[in-house]
C-alpha cells in the first residue's frame, strides 16, 4: 500500500486567496483525521470523519476552514480566505477503526506558506 | 481536556547510550497510547501502539511501557545510534479515536 497520499507538498499562496489540500487514506481505512502542527501549537486536530461524515470539526479555528469527504477515498481541506496565520503543515492521517487497533498512519503532510 | 506533556523537551546524547523518553497525559481513560518519530520537515512515523489492557510493546531497539493508573508512558531506546535523531512524540488516544498529542522530545545522539 503507498500510504496516507497527500498534496500539494508545499503551497505557497498569497493573503486572500483560496487554498485545497488533499488527502487519499489508506485503501480500507473508514476514520480520516486532519491535524496541523505550528511551532506554537504543535499538532492540533482539526476534524475528523468515520465512513465519510464528520464526526467532530470542533478543532476548526473559524468558518474560513472546511472540510468535506465525499468517497471513502479522497477528503479536501479548504481555506478561504487565506490568511497569513493559516502558515503551518496541514496532516492527514488514517486508521482502521474496527477492533482495539486505531493505529494511526499520517501522510508526509502540506507544508502551507501564506504571505 | 486531556493533558499530554513531554520531559525533557530536547535530550543530546553520546552515541549508544541507552536513554528513556517520558510522556504524562492527565485523563487515563485512553484506548491507547502511540508513539510517533518525526524527522525534520517530513511526516509522523508510527514507532509503537500499546493498546490500553497491555504494559508494553517492543520493536527492534525501542521498547514502550505504559501505566494507566498514573498516566505515565516511557519509551526506551538502546543502544542509540545517530540515525535515531529526530523528535519523539506521544499521543493518547481516547474513546472518540482522537489523538491528543505531546510537544515531543527532540532527540539528539552525537556520533
Amino acid at each position: 500500500d503507498a500510504g496516507v497520499i497527500q498534496s500539494p507538498r508545499h503551497e505557497v499562496t498569497e493573503m486572500g486567496q483560496e487554498v485545497t489540500l488533499r488527502c487519499k487514506p489508506i485503501s480500507g481505512h473508514d476514520y480520516l483525521f486532519w491535524y496541523r502542527q505550528t511551532m506554537m501549537r504543535g499538532l492540533e486536530l482539526l476534524i475528523y470523519f468515520n465512513n465519510n461524515v464528520p464526526i467532530d470539526d470542533s478543532g476548526m479555528p473559524e468558518d474560513r476552514f472546511s472540510a468535506k469527504m465525499p468517497n471513502a477515498s479522497f477528503s479536501t481541506l479548504k481555506i478561504q480566505p487565506s490568511e497569513p496565520r493559516d502558515s503551518a503543515v496541514y496532516f492527514c492521517a488514517s486508521s482502521l477503526g474496527r477492533g482495539e487497533g486505531n493505529e494511526q498512519f499520517f501522510g508526509p503532510g502540506t507544508r502551507l506558506t501564506v504571505l | 481536556k486531556q493533558e499530554v506533556t513531554q520531559i525533557p523537551a530536547a535530550l543530546s546524547v553520546p552515541e549508544g547510550e541507552n536513554l528513556v523518553l517520558n510522556c504524562s497525559f492527565t485523563d487515563s481513560a485512553i484506548y491507547n497510547l502511540q508513539w510517533f518519530r518525526q524527522d525534520p520537515g517530513k511526516g509522523l512515523t508510527s514507532l509503537l501502539l500499546i493498546q490500553s489492557s497491555q504494559r508494553e510493546q517492543t520493536s527492534g531497539r525501542l521498547n514502550a511501557s505504559l501505566d494507566k493508573s498514573s498516566g505515565r508512558s516511557t519509551l526506551y531506546i538502546a543502544a542509540s545510534q545517530p540515525g535515531d535523531s529526530a523528535t519523539y512524540l506521544c499521543a493518547v488516544i481516547g474513546s472518540a479515536r482522537q489523538l491528543t498529542f505531546g510537544s515531543g522530545t527532540q532527540l539528539t545522539v552525537l556520533p
